[in-house]
């Protein structure tokens, strides 16, 4: 069974913070990951879609890092800002036929103005 | 906006009932995916349908069902409803749903109520 963690569960920074969480999801049968970014009373934004091991994408102060080996990825924000306050979800995508989507629990952000 | 629907955006219904939930793609897009966001659980994904014709299936139940039409619309379809299944239900969809992994974007949901 396919397990996707994200740890911390949530958390709390101050503006102008940088930050960072982790999604671990099983190496094996690896296809590509996915994070989302999901606004309370909205509905989930995709952020990244990262397919090869060392991959780094950046849209604006966010980025992301990837680890197919070791089964994990990293989410930076950059100068946190009140409006980034949401939750953040990977999805790992175990194979390409099918994209059964299992999503991770989520890390909750609280930026604090 | 992502550009996917979804109706009725709000559904409170009886234990025992069946009810339809609807859904529109992205124009374009070819592949819908179905989640279920219970209280206190991340999203679980149900079904997915390519071009009409189902390409996956997740965690969901025989009293579930779905389809894809011709115009790519998809509809799921929830009989002999049980409290357990009061829920967010979205909607996603993407451009190939398999030969890339393309992004999906999100419909803003159905908040069904079993009572």
């Amino acid at each position: 069974i396919l397990n996707v963690e994200q740890s911390p569960q949530s958390l709390h920074v101050q503006e102008g913070d940088s930050t960072n969480f982790t999604c671990s999801f099983p190496s094996s049968n690896f296809y590509a990951l996915h994070w989302y970014r999901w606004e309370t009373a909205k509905s989930p934004e995709a952020l990244f879609v990262m397919t090869l091991n060392g991959d780094e994408k950046k849209k604006g102060r966010i980025s992301a890092t990837l680890n197919t080996k070791e089964g994990y990825s990293y989410l930076y924000i950059k100068g946190s800002q009140p409006e980034d306050s949401a939750t953040y979800l990977c999805a790992s995508q175990p194979d390409n036929y099918g994209q059964n989507f299992v999503f991770g629990p989520g890390t909750r952000l609280s930026v604090l103005p | 906006d992502s550009g996917v629907t979804q109706t009725p955006k709000h559904l409170i219904t009886a234990t025992g009932q069946r009810v339809t939930l609807r859904c529109s793609p992205r124009s374009g897009d070819l592949s819908v995916y179905w989640y279920q966001q219970s209280l206190d659980q991340g999203l679980q994904f149900l079904i997915q349908y390519y071009n009409g014709e189902e390409r996956a299936k997740g965690n969901i139940l025989e009293r579930f069902s779905a389809q894809q039409f011709p115009d790519l619309h998809s509809e799921l379809n929830l009989s002999s409803l049980e409290l357990g299944d009061s829920a967010l239900y979205f909607c996603a969809s993407s451009v190939e749903g398999g030969a890339l992994s393309d992004e999906q974007f999100f419909g803003p949901g159905t908040r069904l109520t079993v009572l």
